[in-house]
Parts: structure tokens; C-alpha cells; sequence
């Protein structure tokens, strides 16, 4: 979606950590989302963060939100194989809190 | 385990065709869309339906139709494909937490080709 923005690839070799980074221009967003989708198959939601928060840590993934500069980042410590996806950042805003509007996806590649 | 089901994972059409893409979900959700996938594009979002017999335009809406005469079915008719219609089609499900926010559960997509 234009509204958000993701670069498109990242390389990063195993047991380092990720960083992926969204932009999005709707200050009125109320939650943002990142989703994953592995090969073949349909996206997943991560994990989500609620405007008002700074930080979310969940296991091995960290959020990070800066309303001022509308950044969003997923951080992965301990890249494994099996990370390896296509990961999506996602905005719901206001009063329509079920319709999500999509990044283009970062496509995140695991060397060994 | 919840599940949205798409119908086929791969279809093949002839251009001028009428396509039919069928979306079930098992999770009583109100809330369904489609949405296309493309390479460099994301999700682009087709059109969505909050209730019964319900429809709202999405972004990309031309081209395409829905249907949802039952709550767990959604359809996404393509009333003459064309060859740029050629892509991912994904549909998902979702309601509201109670606290704010929600969370959708997509199918595993179809991958339609326009010859």
C-alpha cells in the first residue's frame, strides 16, 4: 500500500540479528502489525503494537515505534534458517480498526 | 486450528472468462476481504465485507466482484479476466479484540494465471 513503506530485501547471515523498517504517513493510526509469510503459504500475524507504546518484546522479536518520525522496526535477535520469509508491515487506523493497509513486504533471506 | 480455505491453490483462464475464487472460514469471523498480491506491490486490497450480504470497494476494485450470501463465504468473481489480472489472490478473515486491534487469518491464496 502506498500508505506504507518497506525496503524490499534484506540478506543477513544466521545467528545475527534483523532489522526491518516501515514508514507510514496516517498519524491517526491507532495499531500496527507485522505479518509474516513463508513460502506458499498465506501471511501470519507476529505480533502488533499499539500506538501509544514505545517497545514490545515478544521472545525473540522486538518492536520499536517512533509516532513522531511514523518509523516502525522489527528487530530479530538469533536469525535462524527458518526465518527466512517475507515480512509485511501493516497500519489499522481509528474507526476501522479491522481494515489493514499493507506494506509492500521485506523479503528477508537467511545465509548460512 | 482455525482455517480460511481457498478453494484452488493454482487456476488457469482464458482472457474473457468469468472466474469464480471461493473463500471459507471456520472462525464465525464478521470481517473478510481480498486482497492481490503482487511482487514490489504488497497486498492491494480488492474489496472487504463487514457483515451478510455486506461489500465495501477496496483500492483496486475494478475488474472485480464479491458475494457473501453466508457469514463463513466470501467470492471473488472476475466478470471477463484479462491477462494483467495474472496474480496471488488472498483471502482472509478477522474480528476485534475486545481491547482494540485485530487479527487476520489469510488463506494460503490462489495463484491465478490469465492466457
Amino acid at each position: 500500500g502506498e500508505d506504507v513503506e518497506q525496503s524490499l530485501f534484506l540478506s543477513v547471515r544466521e545467528g545475527d540479528s534483523s532489522v526491518i523498517n516501515c514508514t507510514y504517513t496516517d498519524s491517526s493510526s491507532t495499531y500496527l502489525y507485522w505479518y509474516k509469510q513463508e513460502p506458499g503459504a498465506g501471511l501470519q500475524l507476529l505480533t502488533y503494537i499499539f500506538s501509544n507504546m514505545d517497545m514490545k518484546q515478544d521472545q525473540r522479536l522486538t518492536v520499536l515505534l517512533n509516532k513522531k518520525d511514523k518509523h516502525l522496526s522489527l528487530r530479530i535477535a538469533d536469525t535462524q534458517t527458518g526465518d527466512s520469509a517475507i515480512y509485511f508491515c501493516a497500519e489499522s487506523m481509528g474507526s476501522n480498526d479491522y481494515k489493514l493497509s499493507f506494506g509492500a513486504g521485506t523479503t528477508v533471506t537467511v545465509r548460512a | 486450528d482455525v482455517k480460511v480455505t481457498q478453494s484452488s491453490r493454482y487456476l488457469v483462464k482464458r482472457t474473457g472468462e468469468k472466474v469464480f475464487l471461493e473463500c471459507v472460514q471456520d472462525m464465525d469471523h464478521e470481517n473478510m476481504f481480498w486482497y492481490r498480491q503482487d511482487p514490489g506491490l504488497g497486498l492491494r486490497l480488492i474489496y472487504f465485507s463487514y457483515d451478510v450480504k455486506m461489500k465495501e470497494k477496496g483500492d483496486i476494485p475494478e475488474g472485480y466482484s464479491v458475494s457473501r450470501e453466508k457469514k463463513e463465504r466470501f467470492s471473488l468473481i472476475l466478470e471477463s479476466a484479462s491477462t494483467n489480472q495474472t496474480s496471488m489472490y488472498l483471502c482472509a478473515s478477522s474480528s476485534l479484540y475486545t481491547n482494540g486491534g485485530t487479527e487476520a487469518f489469510f488463506g494460503q491464496g490462489t495463484r491465478l494465471t490469465v492466457v
